[in-house]
């Protein structure tokens, strides 16, 4: 069964801390993996794509990188306002689920980020 | 570019009622909608895929007569929550993808800022 798990569940960290958040996956025929950002009571707003083992994304204090099983996002330097839950999603072959390779979602890193 | 709206934000309803949520995008055009539906500390739950013109695919478990879904055009989705109940209550979150030429990446999904609905 296609699955994505991310750990940790919380992290905090004070500000300027670099650290990394790992979203790790099992899924038939990787299409896409996904990075959100979710504020509280916010949809989720989307940071970056990635297709292949190798490739790396940044935007910001944020760099996403891709393994075959396994993804991570880097914050560099956070500032308080990097405080969010980061979601993870992978998308799937075509017959996952009985839907068009629907996007699967971790259950996230809630970030927080002290001055 | 590529923003979604949704509304209302938040509603309350009593239990029995229906409530309608309004989900579109703004600066694109989108044949495939979705609506998921979050518990607090949980992750997202794809409830049924909204496609233009057609019936909506539901996910496994997901009551078709209870959750209405219509895409009506190509910027429009409603979601329906027919004879509301408690359990019912959750964040209902749509998202829509864009079709190729039109505002932000067509593989990926643009989220609404969800509708929190409490029923009474």
């Amino acid at each position: 069964e296609d699955q994505v798990t991310q750990s940790p569940e919380a992290l905090r960290l004070q500000e300027g801390e670099s650290s990394s958040l790992n979203c790790s996956y099992t899924v038939s025929g990787l299409r896409g993996l996904f990075w959100y950002r979710q504020d509280p009571g916010k949809g989720p707003e989307f940071l970056f794509t990635l297709y292949s083992a190798g490739e790396e994304k940044e935007k910001e204090r944020l760099k996403a990188t891709l393994t075959k099983k396994e993804s991570f996002l880097h914050i560099t330097a956070p500032k308080p306002e990097d405080s969010a839950t980061y979601l993870c999603a992978v998308q799937g072959g075509l017959n996952y689920g009985g839907s068009q390779g629907n996007l699967i979602f971790g259950k996230g890193t809630k970030l927080s980020v002290k001055p | 570019g590529a923003v979604v709206s949704q509304h209302p934000s938040w509603v309350i309803c009593k239990s029995g009622t229906s409530v309608k949520i309004e989900c579109r995008s703004l600066d694109f055009q989108a044949t495939t909608m979705f609506w998921y539906r979050q518990f607090p500390k949980q992750s997202l739950m794809l409830m049924a895929t909204s496609n233009e013109g057609s019936k909506a695919t539901y996910e496994q478990g997901v009551e078709k007569d209870k959750f209405l879904i219509n895409h009506a055009s190509l910027t429009l989705s409603t979601l329906t929550v027919t004879s509301a109940h408690p359990e019912d209550s959750s964040f209902y979150i749509c998202s829509a993808k864009p079709i190729s030429g039109t505002s932000g990446r067509a593989d990926t999904q643009y989220f609404g800022p969800g509708t929190r609905l409490t029923v009474l």
